[in-house]
């Protein structure tokens, strides 16, 4: 079935570093994936929309300059967390819509950051 | 905008009860609903979907929810649960006029006891 990685799945970064977040869908072409955040014993809220070779959509409320979303293949998305800052630590995760399906999502492992 | 409700938190339950999580969608035109659940350290999985016809839906590992179109519900249920149904369970929904983006509920984790 439908496969998406992550990586790295766990990642500690100092305050006012950048990290950059890979989801790549392994065995199928997404032209479009979604990022997620997802805080402890939260559910998940919707960060942005990445279409590739296009720009980002983003959430209301969501710094697009502090989250920058590159989408440049069918198979890879990444999210790259600028100048991180602790209240920027976070379960991020990923999702992928098969090329040629409807409205069914495949979700990545997700990455923990922590931000020191 | 559409929203998602899931009535319970935390379900304390032993192994061979039925269970039954809530869910309510606000949304007033067509909505495809899905259920994802998320095992201890594992990523999210889908469950089950509704897109159209038959409300009643049955997914994999024995679970089955129905669509309730007149009280914006897509309840799920499990007449016998396990051990290894411990997990969280997330109801989401997505308008179609928002394209493919998910609205997901607040979850619930569930806790079946051996």
């Amino acid at each position: 079935g439908a496969v998406v990685s992550q990586h790295p799945s766990r990642v500690i970064c100092k305050s006012g570093t950048s990290v950059k977040i890979e989801c790549r869908s392994l065995d199928f072409q997404a032209t479009t994936m979604f990022w997620y955040r997802q805080f402890p014993k939260q559910s998940l809220m919707l960060m942005a929309t990445s279409n590739e070779g296009s720009k980002a959509t983003y959430e209301q409320g969501v710094e697009k300059d502090k989250f920058l979303i590159n989408h440049a293949s069918l198979t890879l998305s990444t999210l790259t967390v600028t100048s991180a800052h602790p209240e920027d630590s976070s379960f991020y995760i990923c999702s992928a819509l098969q090329r040629g399906s409807y409205n069914e999502q495949f979700f990545g492992p997700g990455t923990r950051l922590t931000v020191l | 905008a559409q929203s998602v409700s899931q009535h319970n938190h935390h379900v304390i339950l032993s192994e061979a009860a039925s269970l039954e999580l809530g869910c309510n969608y606000s949304y007033g035109g067509t909505v495809n609903l899905f259920w994802y659940v998320q095992y201890p350290g594992q990523h999210l999985q889908l469950l089950l979907k509704y897109f159209s016809g038959d409300p009643l839906v049955k997914g994999i590992k024995g679970f089955e929810a129905e669509f309730i179109k007149s009280k914006f519900s897509f309840n799920l249920r499990k007449p016998s649960v396990q051990w290894s149904d411990t997990a969280e369970y997330f109801c989401a929904v997505n308008a179609r006029a928002a394209g493919n983006k998910l609205t997901f509920g607040g979850g619930t984790r569930v806790l079946v006891k051996p």
